[in-house]
C-alpha cells in the first residue's frame, strides 16, 4: 500500500540554524500539507500546497517557513532560523482533489537545543 | 483556536466492551468530519469519516455518529481489542483538500 515517507526521522539543531524537512508525498496524490505537534498539544494545520504555490496556511506559518517542491516527488519544509519553539513532530500529509481524508507520514522529530 | 473538542484526555474499556469517544465542534461551516488513530512516534492513520449530510457510518467495528444540531459527534469501537489502544483524533474540515482542524485526541487503553 503506498505511503507518506518523511525523512529524517529525527533531526537535532541549534538555535537559528536552518532545517529542511522532506517528504514523498503518495505518487498520484496532488495536494500536500505540513503539519506540526509540539509535545503535549494537539495536531496544528502549517501550509498547503497544491499546483505548486500555497494554497492556504496558518498564522504559525511566517516568513521563517517556505515549502517547495523541487521535483515531481518530493515535498520540503524549509524553516530559515530556528527557534526553541519550533520543537514538534512535523507530519506531511497528502490527498487527491475532492477527498477529505488525508494521508500522513511518520513524521519527523524537530529538536532545536 | 478550540474549534474541535475532545473533552475526555483518556479512556479506559475492557476487551471486548464497546469504546466510545466524544467530540464536540463550534464551527459551522464544518461539513466533514474524520477520525485519526495514531500510535506513539507514528503519524496519524486516517480511520472513518462522515459527511455533515449523514447521520452515521459504518465500517466493520467502527461507527462514526453525528448529531449536527448538537455539534457533537462520536466514535463507537466494538468490540474493543488491545491493539486498538492508541490515541484517537477527531478532525473537521470545511472543504474537500483543505486543512484539517484537530481536538486534541483522547488516548483509548483497552486492557484485557
Amino acid at each position: 500500500e503506498p505511503e507518506v515517507t518523511q525523512t529524517p526521522s529525527h533531526q537535532v539543531t541549534q538555535m537559528g540554524q536552518e532545517v529542511i524537512l522532506r517528504c514523498v508525498p503518495i505518487s498520484n496524490h496532488l495536494y500536500f500539507y505540513w503539519y506540526r505537534q509540539i509535545l503535549g498539544q494537539k495536531v496544528e494545520f502549517l501550509v498547503s500546497f497544491y499546483n505548486n504555490e500555497i494554497s492556504e496556511k496558518s498564522e504559525i506559518f511566517d516568513d521563517q517557513f517556505s515549502v517547495e517542491r523541487p521535483d515531481g516527488s518530493n515535498f520540503t519544509l524549509k524553516i530559515r532560523s530556528t527557534k526553541l519553539e519550533d520543537s514538534a513532530m512535523y507530519f506531511c500529509a497528502s490527498t487527491i482533489p475532492l477527498s477529505y481524508e488525508q494521508y500522513f507520514g511518520p513524521g519527523t522529530r524537530l529538536t532545536v537545543t | 483556536d478550540q474549534q474541535v473538542k475532545q473533552n475526555s484526555p483518556s479512556l479506559s474499556v475492557q476487551e471486548g466492551r464497546i469504546s466510545i469517544l466524544n467530540c464536540d465542534y463550534t464551527n459551522s461551516m464544518f461539513d466533514y468530519f474524520l477520525w485519526y488513530k495514531k500510535y506513539p512516534a507514528e503519524g496519524p492513520t486516517f480511520l472513518i469519516s462522515i459527511s455533515s449530510i449523514k447521520d452515521k457510518n459504518e465500517d466493520g467495528r467502527f461507527t462514526v455518529f453525528l448529531n449536527k444540531s448538537a455539534k457533537h459527534l462520536s466514535l463507537h469501537i466494538v468490540p474493543s481489542q488491545p491493539g486498538d489502544s492508541a490515541v484517537y483524533f477527531c478532525a473537521a474540515s470545511r472543504s474537500a483538500a483543505s486543512k484539517l482542524t484537530f481536538g486534541t485526541g483522547t488516548r483509548l487503553q483497552v486492557t484485557l
